[in-house]
């Protein structure tokens, strides 16, 4: 049972152009979402994150947009470049279970220069 | 330095073949974490430990043990590898001070069981 999904596996961008990110979770629990990024040959890193009690973060060119009536979230990137190239992982925080998180299946982001 | 290191990066090893996958941590920090990384699949929780003394499992603990030595060490042992455990592994640390805390990952090892 994913209760966190990222359902496309795939994005191709061109440069300059604005990347969406989409994520949705089952779990109306979760308080606290995260996003990481992922270059081949390293570990996830923390990109942004966004408490339950908002609707938007930023974060220069990051933004993540929060819909927790649909439990959905987004991550713009604008604009997009071609350093940005990499795997994004959604993540949903458990409170009941002091703060573990929960992984979506990751999207593989292209910017094309 | 790395803040989070692992080892062996790269790992290929045979089916029934005990392997102990090693992570330590630089941060101070009192809660680390197991992932594995599959195609399709995303990040899953093998076990995770809250402190020295506290070890749970993950969604998928099967197959797998663990062991806190210390703050700093956690490891992570597959005790009769078999094919399907070939994956991306990766270890992770947070401060445990909230449920805002940020993980911080190791760099993985690629784990390969033939």
């Amino acid at each position: 049972d994913q209760q966190v999904k990222q359902n496309s596996p795939s994005l191709s961008v061109q440069e300059g152009r604005i990347s969406i990110l989409n994520c949705d979770y089952t779990n109306s629990m979760f308080d606290y979402f995260l996003w990481y990024k992922k270059y081949p040959a390293e570990g996830p890193t923390f990109l942004i994150s966004i408490s339950s009690i908002k609707d938007k973060n930023e974060d220069g060119r990051f933004t993540v947009f929060l819909n927790k009536s649909a439990k959905h979230l987004s991550l713009h990137i604008v604009p997009s470049q071609p350093g940005d190239s990499a795997v994004y992982f959604c993540a949903a925080s458990v409170p009941s279970q002091g703060g573990k998180l929960i992984f979506g299946q990751g999207t593989e982001l292209s910017v094309k220069p | 330095d790395a803040d989070v290191t692992q080892t062996p990066r790269n790992r290929i090893t045979k089916t029934g073949k005990r392997i102990m996958l090693e992570c330590s941590q630089t941060k101070g920090h009192d809660r680390m974490y197991w992932y594995r990384q599959d195609p399709g699949l995303g990040l899953r929780l093998i076990y995770y430990s809250f402190d020295v003394k506290d070890i749970n499992k993950g969604e998928i603990s099967d197959g797998y043990s663990v062991s806190r030595q210390a703050q700093a060490k956690f490891s992570l042992s597959l005790e009769s590898a078999i094919p399907n455990q070939t994956a991306l592994y990766f270890c992770a640390t947070d401060t445990g001070t909230g449920v805002t805390d940020t993980q911080y990952f190791g760099p993985g090892t690629r784990l390969t069981v033939l």
